[in-house]
C-alpha cells in the first residue's frame, strides 16, 4: 500500500463551492507539506504543518494536521477557476527533518465556472 | 522564498545518450534534492545532493545512472546517463533552507526517443 494516500483522486466542483482533500500517512509524520501543480509547471509551495492540531492558511486555502490520525486535510473555501490544478501532499517521515519528501498520488481539481 | 532555475527547461534526446540538468538557486541553501515525475505519476525522490561529497541515493536509483554534483550551496547538476525511453520524465530539483519550507524548481521535461 502507499505510504501516503490522497483522496479523492479527482474532483470537479462548481465555482463558489467548498471542497476538502485528504492526505493520510501510514508512518509517523515529522512534517506534512501541501503543494499545487499546474500542468507543465513546477510545484507551488502552499504550506507545511508539523504539530498536531496545527492549522495554516494560504489565501482561501486552509490545511490542518491531525497528528493522532497522521492525516491532513486541505480545505478550499468558495473555489475559483484559479484553484484548478493538481494538489499534492508530501510527507517527511520519522523523528527528524531529513527533507526527503514522499508524495501522495495527487488530487486533480477542476472548477467549473 | 527561493528563486530556482533549471536548465534546460525541456529536451528531446536519443536513447543511449546522456543529459546534464542544472539547478541554480538565488541564495545559499542547506538541502538540495532531485526528484523525478514520470508521466501521469507523482514525484519520486532520486537523491539528496550533498555539498562537497557524494550524493545519497534512494532505493532504486544508482550513481552510475544518475550522477549528481553539488560543488557549492547554490548549484547542483543531475546527469541522466545512457538514456532509454523509460527515462522520459520531468526532473525537478528542490531546496530547503529552513525546516518549514521546501521549494521546487520549474522542472526539466525530458523525452527520450
Amino acid at each position: 500500500s502507499q505510504e501516503l494516500e490522497q483522496s479523492p483522486q479527482s474532483l470537479i466542483v462548481q465555482e463558489g463551492k467548498n471542497l476538502t482533500i485528504n492526505c493520510t500517512s501510514s508512518k509517523t509524520l515529522y512534517g506534512l507539506y501541501w503543494y499545487k501543480q499546474k500542468y507543465g509547471e513546477g510545484l507551488i509551495f502552499l504550506m507545511m504543518l508539523q504539530k498536531g492540531g496545527e492549522e495554516k492558511s494560504h489565501e482561501k486555502i486552509t490545511a490542518k494536521l491531525d497528528e493522532k490520525k497522521q492525516q491532513s486535510s486541505l480545505h478550499i473555501t468558495a473555489s475559483q477557476p484559479s484553484h484548478a490544478g493538481i494538489y499534492l501532499c508530501g510527507a517527511v517521515h520519522g523523528s527528524s527533518n531529513t527533507g526527503k519528501l514522499i508524495f501522495g498520488q495527487g488530487t486533480t481539481l477542476q472548477v467549473k465556472p | 522564498s527561493a528563486v530556482i532555475s533549471q536548465k534546460p527547461s525541456r529536451d528531446i534526446c536519443q536513447r543511449g545518450t546522456s543529459l546534464t540538468i542544472q539547478c541554480q538557486v538565488d541564495s545559499q541553501v542547506t538541502m538540495m534534492f532531485w526528484y523525478r515525475q514520470q508521466p501521469g505519476q507523482s514525484l519520486t525522490l532520486i537523491a539528496t545532493a550533498n555539498q562537497g561529497s557524494e550524493a545519497t541515493y534512494e532505493s532504486g536509483f544508482v550513481i552510475d545512472k544518475f550522477p549528481i554534483s553539488r560543488p557549492n550551496l547554490t548549484f547542483s547538476t543531475l546527469t541522466v546517463s545512457n538514456m532509454s525511453p523509460e527515462d522520459s520524465s520531468i526532473y525537478l530539483c528542490s531546496v530547503a533552507r529552513i525546516v518549514e519550507t521546501q521549494y521546487f524548481g520549474p522542472g526539466t521535461r525530458l523525452l527520450v526517443l
